[in-house]
């Protein structure tokens, strides 16, 4: 079985500091690994997403995040952050039917809520 | 083109009664997974259709049951409603063809058994 590790469960930062949000994850077998956004009374929408490939990953809005696998780490980075990214952020992972997964169920963490001040 | 769209938008039901959700999936997409986000969680997996047919199940009892459509547009039934069922219902879509790892979500349905 997989799972992810959220490892602040909240992250306050000023407008236009840079930023991590930082996820670890758990798995015998590769995973895809991916950074959804919630704004407040809404569904997720996908930031990122890492399949293969570049270990450093460019999503919407100016996030990035790199992937590690000797750290099975996966963290999500901006260098100057909005008061618009105000929002829960999630990671998650899910396993290719070909690595022993199916379906490609995703399995998330429980979330960092990033607060941006002015 | 339109996302991934559910119904309702918020739903209050007491506790033994049946609730249905519904979902569109996205054009051009087959696939429908079902998620429940508690309060403070992050989403769970409850089960995925395609072609009609549950392929995939969560850590979830059968009060939880589903339906796929022709047109690929799912329901989510819950019975027996219990108060810890409340939470966000979260519909995501997929394409059973290229791009089947990436998961699109709706806006969900906020449900609240008293």
């Amino acid at each position: 079985a997989q799972s992810v590790t959220q490892l602040d469960s909240q992250v306050p930062v000023f407008e236009e500091a840079p930023v991590e949000l930082r996820c670890n994850y758990s798995s015998s077998v590769s995973v895809y690994l991916f950074w959804y956004v919630q704004y407040p009374n809404q569904g997720l929408q996908l930031l990122l997403k890492y399949l293969s490939g570049s270990t450093l990953v460019k999503g919407i809005n100016g996030f990035e995040a790199e992937f590690n696998k000797s750290q099975t780490s996966f963290h999500l980075r901006k260098p100057s952050v909005h008061i618009s990214d105000t929002a829960e952020y999630f990671c998650a992972v899910s396993v290719p039917p070909g690595r022993g997964g199916s379906n490609y169920k995703l399995t998330f963490g429980k979330g960092t809520l990033l607060t941006v001040n002015p | 083109d339109a996302g991934v769209t559910q119904s309702p938008t918020h739903l209050i039901k007491t506790r033994g009664q049946q609730v249905t959700l519904r979902c569109s999936p996205k054009s051009g997409h087959d696939t429908v997974s079902w998620y429940q986000q508690a309060l403070g969680q992050g989403p769970q997996f409850i089960f995925q259709y395609y072609e009609e047919e549950e392929r995939q199940r969560g850590n979830f009892p059968d009060r939880f049951s589903g339906h796929q459509f022709p047109n690929y547009s799912s329901e989510l039934n819950v019975n027996a409603l219990l108060l810890g069922d409340s939470a966000l219902y979260l519909c995501a879509s997929s394409s059973g063809l290229a791009g089947q790892e990436t998961q699109y979500f709706g806006p969900g349905t906020r449900l609240l058994v008293l």
